[in-house]
């Protein structure tokens, strides 16, 4: 299994600039997450889905559009950058509470930089 | 909100050192709490967790205790390595969503 993949590694936008964060795991897990890591701040909640076609918003949604249409797939789209929106984003998956897990399994994460 | 506060940083220790990082959280109820380690340039690993009260998780050397009275996790370690040097965060939640403290960066020094 390959786990939890992210693409790219690395992005430069310019302010204004859209683009989608690919994030992709193998496992069937049902939940998947957003997170992005700034100094200072830990990991802060951006969108989850408990399954496909089922999305809400975390702590920081401001910004962002996901949409759950496998469940393979959770891609992040940013509309219009702001460079109050570099960060390193990393994407998230954990199987069911009905199957007794409660443990979320984190991609390598993407470094995005808004200039 | 619920929150997370661990212990500020960076720390540095000599190698076979004893480690304490402090964690505690506000959550009500029994959160499931988890320890997740950042070596450099990587994402985060699940380092070692506990779900109910008294539960010990433990992993690689490290441990940590759900203590509901005091509503802390505090991750120890023995005798710390060189190669225990990275970013560990606390957390607290489940399978939707994860609250995380904003992080220790450890260095452990020959």
């Amino acid at each position: 299994n390959a786990g939890v993949t992210q693409t790219p590694k690395f992005q430069v936008l310019k302010t204004g600039q859209s683009m989608t964060l690919q994030c992709a795991q193998d496992m069937n897990h049902e939940y998947m997450s957003w997170y992005r890591q700034d100094p200072g701040m830990g990991l802060r909640l951006i969108h989850y889905s408990v399954g496909a076609g089922i999305t809400d918003q975390g702590e920081v949604p401001n910004g962002y559009n996901v949409s759950r249409s496998t469940t393979e797939d959770f891609p992040l789209r940013l509309l219009s950058a702001a460079p109050s929106q570099t960060s390193v984003y990393f994407c998230a998956s954990s199987a069911s509470i009905s199957a007794g897990a409660d443990t979320q399994y984190f991609g390598p994460g993407t470094r995005l930089t808004v200039l | 909100g619920d929150s997370v506060t661990q212990m500020e940083g960076p720390v540095t220790l000599s190698e076979e050192a004893f480690l304490t990082i402090n964690c505690t959280y506000t959550a009500t109820g029994y959160p499931s709490l988890f320890w997740y380690v950042q070596y450099p340039g990587e994402g985060l690993q699940l380092l070692l967790k506990a779900t109910k009260a008294d539960d010990k998780g433990s992993n690689k050397g490290f441990e940590a205790t759900y203590r509901k009275e005091t509503t802390s996790f505090h991750l120890e370690k023995g005798s710390v390595q060189v190669s225990d040097s990275a970013v560990y965060f606390c957390a607290e939640g489940g399978n939707e969503k994860l609250t995380f403290g904003t992080g220790t960066r450890l260095t452990i020094i020959p």
